[in-house]
This record gives structure tokens, C-alpha cells and sequence, in this order.
């Protein structure tokens, strides 16, 4: 079956350190991968979009990676600062649909 | 900025009553989703319309959900009767382009829906 699993539930790093937050992916073959940041009570937001034929995309503080071969993106977040805690969903599409996997909890202290 | 609209914000129901949520995407996005999302989980797609055609409603709990975008603009998802296990955030997202072309989805704040 199709799944999607991102790393440990919860991340606490301190502040100006690096975040690295993983996406895994089984029985797909995704053309495209997007990262997503979602607050508490509010819709998620999107941050970043990787194609299939890219190795690597970045914005700003963020970078993502993906090798279709491991099945695997990695999510970056350099100088990281309190105001990035939030939960991190990375999104692939399926067959016909996008699928999310449950979330990473970053939490960033002082 | 354009945002999605959703309401309401939050609803509480009694199990076996109706309920019903609104969403009006960005001007101009011809895509529109619904999702739920169970606290703790990522948001699991509901239905996905193409202007006023559905597109995928696979995941649709059909003998009491539906949904419709009649003019293709603004979309209704209802839930009759509501059944305890439905409490969740209800998600309403827009794009330019459908989910295959790989265009970011913009959320709403979405529906905190409560079934008591």
C-alpha cells in the first residue's frame, strides 16, 4: 500500500541550529513533492515545490531535497528562530490526488 | 493577498444532525479541494472539483457526505446525518491548475467541526 511517513512526531532544536525534518515515500512514483507549514488551527501554507528531475530547490532559509531513488526528501531549515515552530507536511500526489503525510512538530527554543 | 474564505469557523452538532460548510476560493482558481484533517494527522483529501466537475471524490464518505460547486466558484460540503467520528478540521484549498500539474494549493482557515 501507499504511504507517507515523516520523521518522529516531534523536533526541539535550539535556536540557530539546523532543522532537518525527512519525508519517506512508498509504491509512489511522484512527479513533484511540496512542503507545507501549518500553525495551530490554521490551513496549512505552502513553502516549497521539488520536481522529480531536481535534486535540490531553495528559498530563503529553506532547502529540499529529493532522491527518487531512496524515496526520500529532506527539509532544511538553516539559523533556525522560534518563530519557525510549527508542524511540517510534505505532500506528494498520487494516482489522481495529492496525499499528505501526518507532520513533523518543530519546535525551536531560545 | 486573495484569500480563501471558509465558514463557519467552528460548529458544534448533535450526532445524527446536518451540517453544512462554505468555502469561496481566490478569483480566478479553477481547482478546488476539501479536506479533513483528524488532529494529529495530515489533511486527507475529500473531493477535488475542476470548475464545477468533480474530479476525484474517491475518499468521499458518499451515503452521507456530499459536495457541490454548482457555478464553479464557490463550493457547499454537507454531512447529513453527522455521526461522532466526524469531528475534525475541515480544510477547503484552492489552485490555478489541478493537483497533476503540480500548482500550490492555498488553504482556508478552515472548520473546526465538533459532533456531540
Amino acid at each position: 500500500s501507499q504511504k507517507i511517513e515523516q520523521n518522529s512526531e516531534a523536533l526541539n532544536i535550539q535556536e540557530g541550529k539546523t532543522a532537518t525534518l525527512t519525508c519517506n515515500y512508498t509504491n509512489y512514483s511522484p512527479a513533484y513533492l511540496q512542503w507545507y507549514r501549518q500553525d495551530p488551527g490554521r490551513g496549512p501554507v505552502f513553502l516549497l515545490l521539488i520536481r522529480e528531475n531536481e535534486k535540490e530547490k531553495r528559498k530563503e532559509r529553506l532547502k529540499v531535497t529529493f532522491d527518487t531513488t531512496l524515496k526520500q526528501s529532506l527539509f532544511h531549515i538553516t539559523a533556525s528562530q522560534p518563530a519557525d515552530s510549527a508542524t511540517y507536511l510534505c505532500a506528494l500526489r498520487g494516482n489522481n490526488d495529492m496525499r499528505f503525510g501526518a507532520g513533523t512538530r518543530l519546535t525551536v527554543k531560545p | 493577498e486573495a484569500e480563501v474564505a471558509q465558514s463557519p469557523r467552528y460548529k458544534i452538532t448533535e450526532k445524527s444532525q446536518a451540517v453544512a460548510f462554505w468555502c469561496d476560493p481566490i478569483s480566478g482558481h479553477a481547482t478546488l479541494y476539501w479536506y479533513r484533517q483528524i488532529l494529529g494527522q495530515g489533511p486527507e483529501l475529500l473531493v477535488q472539483f475542476q470548475d464545477e466537475s468533480v474530479v476525484d471524490d474517491s475518499q468521499l464518505p458518499k451515503d452521507r457526505f456530499s459536495a457541490e460547486r454548482l457555478k464553479g466558484v464557490d463550493s457547499t460540503l454537507k454531512i447529513q446525518p453527522a455521526e461522532l467520528g466526524d469531528s475534525a478540521m475541515y480544510l477547503c484549498a484552492s489552485s490555478l491548475g489541478t493537483s497533476g500539474t503540480g500548482y500550490e494549493q492555498y488553504f482556508g482557515p478552515g472548520t473546526r467541526l465538533t459532533v456531540t
